[in-house]
């Protein structure tokens, strides 16, 4: 089994302000992780996933990730926010011989001036 | 080279009627998913295709709903008699290996539908 919890719904940050949403795992198998962001009216787009090599993992648009096992956490982060940043941000699992991505709720971050 | 593409991008149906929602993945991609997400709810998987067969059709929700993929290359998702609660956005994804699950899975820009 496999499920993902994102921390937040809506996350407030200010322009040029640190980014973070949080995101915890669960996955009975070696997991794979991936972060998805959907832009107003479209579709999702794939910003970075861990795939069990290195545990920091750098994502387009300035985003990174650091996987640790030992918080079962994913957690997203970008130093600097950009009013363009504004988005809905997707968390997902998929477990080593699944085929399919569980997804957590999503966390909406709003970017203010 | 082109991604994934679905048509329509938006649909407004009344209940009762039927639609149909078009996927064509990425050239190459043998690997075909469907997701949708219902209103203030997370994205749930649906259907998962390699080829033209069924992998794993664990996610849909009852037989109002019949994908298909002829062929194994583009996939129909009907919804027959639509309902309110079908109303939505419906992804639709593919991706290479199924094997090395660090693939990555590639989503299209989604159908919206509204059922009213």
């Amino acid at each position: 089994a496999q499920s993902v919890t994102q921390l937040g719904s809506h996350v407030s940050v200010s322009e040029g302000a640190l980014v973070l949403l949080r995101c915890n795992y669960s996955s009975s198998v070696p997991p794979y992780l991936f972060w998805y962001v959907q832009y107003p009216n479209q579709g999702l787009q794939l910003l970075l996933k861990y795939t069990s090599a290195a545990t920091l993992v750098k994502g387009i648009n300035g985003f990174e990730a650091e996987f640790k096992k030992s918080e079962t956490s994913f957690h997203l982060t970008k130093p600097s926010a950009h009013m363009s940043d504004a988005a809905e941000y997707f968390c997902a699992v998929r477990g080593s011989g699944y085929s399919t991505l569980t997804f957590g709720k999503g966390t909406m971050l709003l970017v203010s001036p | 080279e082109a991604g994934v593409t679905q048509f329509p991008s938006h649909s407004v149906i009344e209940k009762g009627q039927t639609v149909t929602l078009r996927c064509d993945p990425i050239s190459g991609h043998d690997n075909l998913y469907w997701y949708r997400r219902v209103m203030g709810k997370e994205i749930k998987f649906l259907l998962h295709f390699v080829k033209e067969s069924k992998q794993d059709e664990s996610g849909m929700p009852n037989n109002r709903f019949l994908a298909e993929r002829t062929g194994g290359t583009y996939s129909t998702l009907k919804v027959q008699p639509a309902e309110l609660e079908d109303s939505g956005v419906y992804f639709c994804a593919s991706s290479q290996d199924q094997g090395a699950s660090g693939n990555t899975i590639y989503f299209g820009e989604g159908s919206w539908l509204t059922v009213v």
